[in-house]
Formats: C-alpha cells, sequence, structure tokens
C-alpha cells in the first residue's frame, strides 16, 4: 500500500525552465510534507517543507505547494539549473500511537539538460 | 561537527550469513530509522525508534532486526531470513514533538555473493 506516490520516474527539463515535480498521498493523517534531494550513492539532503496547515512555503529558487483537498503537493524549481540533476522524493510525516514516522515516495529522476 | 555516521560504505556478505549495519549519531536526536533503497522502489522503512530500548516494525521488517542501546546508536542487522539483502541501506534520526526533517547518514551498500 503506496501511501506517498510519484508517478513520474523521470522528468528533464531545459536549464533555466522550471522543473515541477509531483507528488501525491492517500493518508489524510499525514500533516507535514517534505521534499529531499538525493545523489546517486549518497544519503538524501533534506530541501524544504510545508506543513499542512500552509498550502505554500518558498525558499529561495524552490517552492513547495500542497493541496489538501486534492492530497497532492508538486515542488517547483524556477530556474532549473544543472547541479539540480538527481532524484528527488516526496515524504510525508504522520504519528501512529505516539511514534512518528516518516513515509517516503518512489523518487522521481530529474535530469536538467543544458 | 554533527551527524549520523554510518559504516561501512560498502558490505560484501556469503550468503546464509548475518550482517550488521552500523549507524552512529551525535546531533541528540531521540528517533532514529532505517531504510532499504532499491532501484524503481524509493525507500522503504525497515525499523524505526523513538527511545532507547523501544522500537517499531516499518513497513519491510521481516528478516531485520535492530537494537536501541543508547540514544546514539542504532544497529540494524540483516539475517540469513531476508531473502534479497542486496540493497543500499540508509539510516536517518530527527528530533520527536514537531514536525523536523531528518537527516540521513551517506548509506551502507551491502551485497550478498
Amino acid at each position: 500500500d503506496q501511501q506517498v506516490k510519484q508517478n513520474s520516474p523521470s522528468l528533464s527539463v531545459q536549464e533555466g525552465r522550471i522543473s515541477i515535480l509531483n507528488c501525491d498521498y492517500t493518508n489524510s493523517m499525514f500533516d507535514y510534507f517534505l521534499w529531499y534531494k538525493k545523489y546517486p550513492a549518497e544519503g538524501p539532503t533534506f530541501l524544504i517543507s510545508i506543513s499542512s496547515i500552509k498550502d505554500k512555503n518558498e525558499d529561495g529558487r524552490f517552492t513547495v505547494f500542497l493541496n489538501k483537498s486534492a492530497k497532492h503537493l508538486s515542488l517547483h524549481i524556477v530556474p532549473s539549473q544543472p547541479g539540480d540533476s538527481a532524484v528527488y522524493f516526496c515524504a510525508a510525516i504522520t504519528v501512529i500511537q505516539g511514534a512518528q514516522k516518516l513515509v517516503f515516495g518512489q523518487g522521481t529522476r530529474l535530469t536538467i539538460n543544458p | 561537527d554533527g551527524g549520523i555516521t554510518q559504516s561501512p560504505k560498502y558490505l560484501f556478505r556469503k550468503e546464509g550469513q548475518n550482517v550488521t549495519l552500523s549507524c552512529e549519531q551525535n546531533l541528540n536526536h531521540d528517533a532514529m530509522y532505517w531504510y532499504r533503497q532499491d532501484p524503481g522502489q524509493g525507500l522503504r522503512l525497515i525499523y524505526y525508534s523513538q527511545i532507547v530500548n523501544d522500537f517499531q516494525k516499518g513497513d519491510i521488517a521481516e528478516g531485520y532486526s535492530v537494537s536501541r542501546e543508547k540514544k546514539e546508536s542504532f544497529p540494524l542487522t540483516v539475517t540469513s531470513a531476508q531473502k534479497n539483502p542486496t540493497a543500499f541501506y540508509l539510516c536517518a534520526s530527527s528530533m520527536l514533538g514537531g514536525r523536523t526533517e531528518a537527516f540521513f547518514g551517506q548509506g551502507t551498500r551491502l551485497t550478498v555473493v
């Protein structure tokens, strides 16, 4: 049961344009969402997060949008740069019986073309 | 400086042997997690722990065991019961009491030969 889904395994964008990565979730108990960036053979690094009480959070070139009614969030990167090429994971936090659990999507491989 | 250290980075195991992956953090985090990454499947949760001497099974705990004897340490043992242990293993930690990001180690690539 995949509670966090990233339906696009890969995305290719031209340098300087906007990259939009999408994520859907099924569990309405999720109340905090995060995006991570991962290079091969390394651990993921945190990019940006959003609480369920907000619909937008911005940090430099990165903006995350949350649509609670649609159970959908997206990460916008603008302008896209070659160093943005990586795998991006969407994640959600829920609390089960007092234990905080972090659930990840399958990831989207972003390639920025010069 | 603070962070999460996983060791070793690469590990080879003969089929039928148990192996233990190390994870140490000096961030004073209460929560620690183990994930497994396979191609095209993202990060799947194996075990997680909120406090010392307590841990919970994640989505794919079969064939794995953990311990949490110290706040800083959360070792993962891959037992011979794990049918397909070759994967990239990631350890993470986070604070409790609020919604915050988890920090990850650099991972351990386990290969069964």
